[in-house]
């Protein structure tokens, strides 16, 4: 199983409400990835999991909230988002950290997210 | 900080032509990886490369890797309509071994 699944594949939300973005990989993977992509961009990296671990935050605001709760378990909860949020979260694993062999990024479909 | 630049943005091509798109860093890197994602679509993992000058060959793609491990390039030959997209370089900086930075990208039109 080389898949990494994310839930919902569409979200549209307004800026007071709560809601999580959910991802999962059966590939027993040790690194785990959030990313967010504008239209016409590169994937932007937000949150880095290694070993179940936060082991990088590229200073992303605080109503963005990550959260590992195993190593085949990636969530993003997010909260009072604001319009320019808007865009593809996609969600990323690797068999190990950067560095070396084992590091290609396996993504998943991506979440779609619409903040009114 | 480290950048990663590619160039062009974008390349419309006849099929059949070739097609190459290059890729640079600031920093040396420690290994660079390739993707494609098409139209609609997510990243796909093309390939990575490690070592100084290593040169990689899949069917109609040959990825090489620069001899100062700085830069990188991705060449098509004879391109094809399942080639559109847009191609990614992804550099792994040396001194930081959970990240890779992502290039701009060079978005691919192939015209029939």
């Amino acid at each position: 199983d080389t898949e990494v699944t994310q839930t919902p594949k569409h979200l549209v939300m307004g800026m007071t409400n709560k809601k999580s973005l959910k991802c999962e990989q059966h590939m027993g993977h040790r690194a785990m990835y959030w990313y967010k992509q504008k239209a016409k961009k590169p994937p932007e990296l937000m949150f880095v999991y290694s070993y179940e671990k936060l082991s990088i935050n590229e200073s992303v605001p605080s109503r963005f909230s990550p959260e590992c709760p195993n190593s085949s378990l990636l969530n993003l909860h997010l909260h009072a988002l604001q319009p320019e949020d808007s865009a593809l979260y996609l969600c990323a694993s690797s068999q190990w950290g950067a560095g070396g062999l084992g590091h290609e990024q396996y993504f998943g479909p991506g979440t779609r997210l619409t903040v009114t | 900080g480290q950048q990663v630049m590619q160039i062009p943005q974008y390349q419309h091509v006849q099929e059949g032509e070739d097609f190459t798109t290059y890729c640079n860093s600031s920093t040396t890197l420690s290994n660079i990886q390739w993707y494609k994602q098409r139209p609609g679509g997510h990243p796909v993992f093309l390939i990575q490369l490690v070592k100084s000058g290593e040169v990689k060959k899949q069917k109609r793609l040959t990825f090489q890797f620069g001899e100062a491990k700085k830069n990188s390039s991705l060449h098509i030959t004879a391109t094809q309509t399942t080639d559109v997209g847009t191609y990614f370089c992804a550099g792994a900086r040396k001194t930081s071994y959970d990240k890779v930075i992502f290039g701009p990208g060079t978005s691919l039109s192939v015209i029939p």
